[in-house]
């Protein structure tokens, strides 16, 4: 399975762009890198996800190196909501038996100050 | 439309009794997953169902542990004893049909056990 690096912590102020890093050097050609937060006291929800080209939706913008040796998850205005443990998920074992589990790793705590 | 919901949100037993956790996925999803996290690690993996049929278990930690999904709906994670390191939270999370890692997981609140 291909592995992911992520910054311990990061911070932000709120209305200020947040970029958050993943390493993931050992990623196959096919494989997506998926980010999920988890806030304070919930479960995880889904963020974002891509292959090799930068993706925009409503709640960030995933931006992949050329290499898709890593990518930057992008907050363009935190917000105090944006506080939260932040995971670049690598594919796990895509097309075996376990397609479609989710390998969590320690992620980054964004913390948002007002 | 009604998000996975778990129950109970909260348990506390003592060491050597049975729990059952409770999960209700999104209403047609039929891929359903266990994850846990024990405290100070991270969030892993328990198992995957694909409607009632269990397509991967290779999470689960020990024959202790026993999921099932009946009819395909919702999912119960029995723990039968508990010992003091199953302590932690327990997400469930549903996915549409198609069980890829193109389809996004949407996760419950949790239940959290504390074994005494």
């Amino acid at each position: 399975d291909a592995k992911t690096t992520q910054p311990n912590s990061m911070e932000s102020n709120e209305e200020e762009p947040v970029h958050l890093p993943c390493n993931h050097s050992t990623i196959s050609g096919t494989d997506y890198i998926h980010w999920y937060r988890q806030l304070p006291s919930q479960g995880p929800e889904y963020v974002i996800h891509g292959l090799t080209s930068n993706v925009n939706n409503r709640m960030a913008s995933l931006a992949i190196a050329e290499d898709r040796k890593s990518s930057t998850l992008i907050l363009h205005r935190a917000t105090l909501r944006d506080a939260a443990v932040y995971y670049c998920i690598p594919p796990s074992n895509a097309g075996g038996t376990s397609y479609g589990k989710l390998t969590f790793g320690q992620g980054t705590i964004l913390t948002v100050h007002p | 439309e009604a998000g996975v919901t778990q129950f109970p949100s909260h348990s506390v037993i003592e060491k050597g009794q049975t729990v059952t956790l409770r999960c209700d996925p999104i209403s047609g999803h039929d891929n359903l997953y266990w994850y846990r996290r024990v405290m100070g690690k991270e969030i892993k993996f328990l198992l995957h169902f694909v409607k009632e049929s269990k397509q991967d278990e290779s999470g689960m930690p020990n024959n202790r542990f026993l999921a099932e999904r009946t009819g395909g709906t919702y999912s119960t994670l029995k723990v039968q004893p508990a010992e003091l390191e199953d302590s932690g939270v327990y997400f469930c999370a549903s996915s549409q049909a198609g069980g890829s890692l193109l389809s996004e997981q949407f996760f419950g609140p949790g239940t959290r056990l504390t074994v005494l």
